[in-house]
């Protein structure tokens, strides 16, 4: 159980284009997702809270008309990063946690998805 | 700020042998605290979690928590070569809270050689 989906799990972009990203939770629902950043030989980043029905938390530094959330269902949660750069190229991962279990705040990942912007 | 501590490694152990990673954590307020393990180019895997103070097993690892301390360890018994990998251990500081979030650690690099 548990599972949580990404896709796509990489994409290829020209800088200025927008990627849309997708994390789903297969077999439970999520009220709650997050987006995290992961550059090369470095920890997870926490870029936004994403809760369903309602707008997302984005973290101090993260620019959230760039990094657009949207959490519409309690099985998806979309992540587009608009007008891509260079800079933004990252191996983005999604987690959600399973709604009614928040007593120990459990997340299960997605496979991750590597956006390199040419 | 909430801050978790981790040695960067890489811990290097011989097959079989007891692997030992720690971790520190600066929030006393922490609640639960959970270990993940990262391949090379993929996603945090969890390993397990804990959030009472001592031991709890699954299988081959051993998760422990001194909360006095401020500190939580992982032990994985038996050492495989396909247990090297990234250990992230992370914390959550929010009980029963729909918004608290998780702080990673930068993680240990465990090699297990053959």
């Amino acid at each position: 159980g548990a599972v949580v989906s990404q896709h796509p799990s990489w994409v290829i972009c020209k800088s200025g284009t927008s990627v849309k990203i997708e994390c789903r939770s297969l077999d439970f629902q999520a009220t709650t997702m997050f987006w995290y950043r992961q550059f090369p030989k470095q920890s997870l980043m926490l870029m936004a809270t994403s809760n369903e029905g309602s707008k997302a938390t984005y973290e101090q530094g993260v620019e959230k008309d760039k990094f657009l959330i949207n959490h519409a269902s309690l099985t998806l949660s979309t992540l587009t990063v608009t007008s891509a750069h260079p800079e933004d190229s990252s191996f983005y991962i999604c987690s959600a946690r399973v709604s009614g279990r928040l007593t120990y705040n459990e997340q299960f990942f997605g496979p991750g998805t590597r956006l390199t912007v040419l | 700020q909430k801050e978790v501590e981790q040695n960067s490694g890489p811990l290097s152990v011989p097959e079989g042998a007891i692997a030992s990673l720690n971790c520190t954590y600066s929030d006393r307020g922490s609640q639960s605290f959970f270990w993940y393990r990262q391949y090379s180019g993929k996603s945090p895997e969890l390993i397990m979690f804990i959030y009472s103070n001592g031991d709890k097993e699954d299988g081959r690892f051993t998760a422990q928590l001194n909360k006095a301390s401020q500190y939580v360890s992982l032990l994985i018994r038996d050492s495989q070569p396909s247990d090297s990998a990234t250990y992230l251990c992370a914390v959550n500081s929010g009980r029963n809270s729909g918004y608290s979030t998780l702080t990673f650690g930068k993680g240990t690099m465990l090699l297990v050689s053959p």
